[in-house]
Parts: C-alpha cells; structure tokens; sequence
C-alpha cells in the first residue's frame, strides 16, 4: 500500500440500507479525516480524528458515524442510507491535525443511494 | 458564516499565463492552500500560504494577503494537463479546512 486507499471505488446502494466506507493510510499519519464532494459546493468535512482513539465532528456530520481504533483505518459508517447522501466521499490524512500539515486525499469513494 | 469565493469556470490558451483569484472571510487564519484536481480524480496539493507574498514553485506561483482575505494562484506556460479544477481552502482558527467550491481551468489549443 502506497498512501491512502479507499473501498468500495464505487457503490450503488438501496435507501434504507447500511453502508461502511473503508479507508486505510501506511503513512502512520496522527490525523485523518471525512469530506463529501457534490457538484457546486465546495468539500464539506463530515468527521475527523486527530489521533487514534478520539474523532469529531465536522460541518455535515448527521447520518454517519466513523471510528478510529488504529492509526491507519478510518471507517466511514452510514446506519441507514437516504438519498441526499449520494456524493463522492474523500478520505484524507495529515500528520498532525492541529498544524499547518497538508492533507493527502485517497482516490475516492462514488455513493449512490436510490 | 465562513465563506471561500473563486471563479466557477475560466478559459486559457496553451502557453499563456492565468491568474485564479480566491477571497475568503473565516473566523481565524491558519494558512491557505491550493490543490489541483483533475476530473473523476483525488484533490492533490499544490502551495501553502501562511505569510503575505509569493511563493514560487515552477510554473505555478501563490500568494496571500491576509489584510485583504485574499490569494491567488498563478499559472504560467500553460500546458493542457493543467486542465484541471483549483480549489482555495482556508485552515481556520480550528485548524479545519474551510474548501471554496473550485475554479474549473479550460485550455483551449
């Protein structure tokens, strides 16, 4: 593994349906973070962890929930799908998360929810 | 609120220059970034802003005034892989990233 990965690359998913977004980094990164991107708007964070262990909320967190018991996995969780969360979702990293430190994204995860 | 304003879309020629200006008004400044993103693909890293001025990096250039709430980015010798969107996002007082919506950059041979 070279980065950051994230599966499924795509998905297709019923409305009602449970749905975890898989994101793993090697770059022992501390901070690790959630966004959505849908046309027009900007990215939208919508979890973050700082450190293994502790994560928050970010500005678009209702309906997910995500999880941090290692450093490198940072699962994203969709308890029961609805359709304004079809998006493409990012999974990003950054050494530190209360730093200057550049984040670095995975290749994506493309949501659709009927 | 917090709010981050760029251009929707701009037009350049192969081998021009073109500026892509981005304003901002966050509760707190932690510094500004610039990624490049091509279609259907991830946000990559571009510059990093924290003092006022420019900074160089080969062909492509930033720079801040954070008196202003402003930055641009500065593309120079334009090639067509730079087709591509630019997304500004500012790293506010809690060091989250506030993103602007992004500039889609056309060129045109």
């Amino acid at each position: 593994i070279a980065g950051i990965t994230q599966a499924p690359t795509s998905q297709i998913l019923a409305a009602g349906r449970r749905m975890t977004l898989r994101c793993t980094q090697d770059m022992r990164h501390n901070a690790m973070y959630w966004y959505r991107q849908d046309l027009g708007l900007g990215l939208r964070l919508i979890h973050y962890s700082n450190t293994a262990g502790t994560t928050g909320k970010g500005e678009v967190p209702d309906g997910y929930s995500v999880s941090r018991a290692n450093t490198d996995d940072f699962p994203l969780t969709l308890a029961s799908a609805v359709p304004s969360q079809t998006s493409v979702y990012f999974c990003a990293s950054s050494v530190s998360g209360t730093s200057g430190d550049t984040q670095y994204f995975g290749p994506g995860t493309r949501l659709t929810v009927l | 609120g917090q709010n981050i304003d760029q251009p929707t879309e701009m037009t350049a020629t192969e081998g021009a220059i073109v500026q892509i200006n981005c304003t901002y008004q966050t509760s707190g400044f932690n510094g500004l970034f610039w990624y490049q993103q091509h279609a259907g693909e991830a946000p990559t890293f571009l510059s990093y802003n924290v003092l006022d001025g420019l900074e160089e990096k080969g062909r492509f250039s930033s720079f801040l005034s954070r008196s202003k709430g402003y930055s641009y980015l500065l593309l120079k010798e334009l090639q067509m892989k730079d087709s591509a969107s630019y997304l500004c996002a500012v790293r506010d007082s809690n060091y989250q990233l506030i993103w602007g919506a992004g500039t889609k950059l056309i060129i045109k041979p």
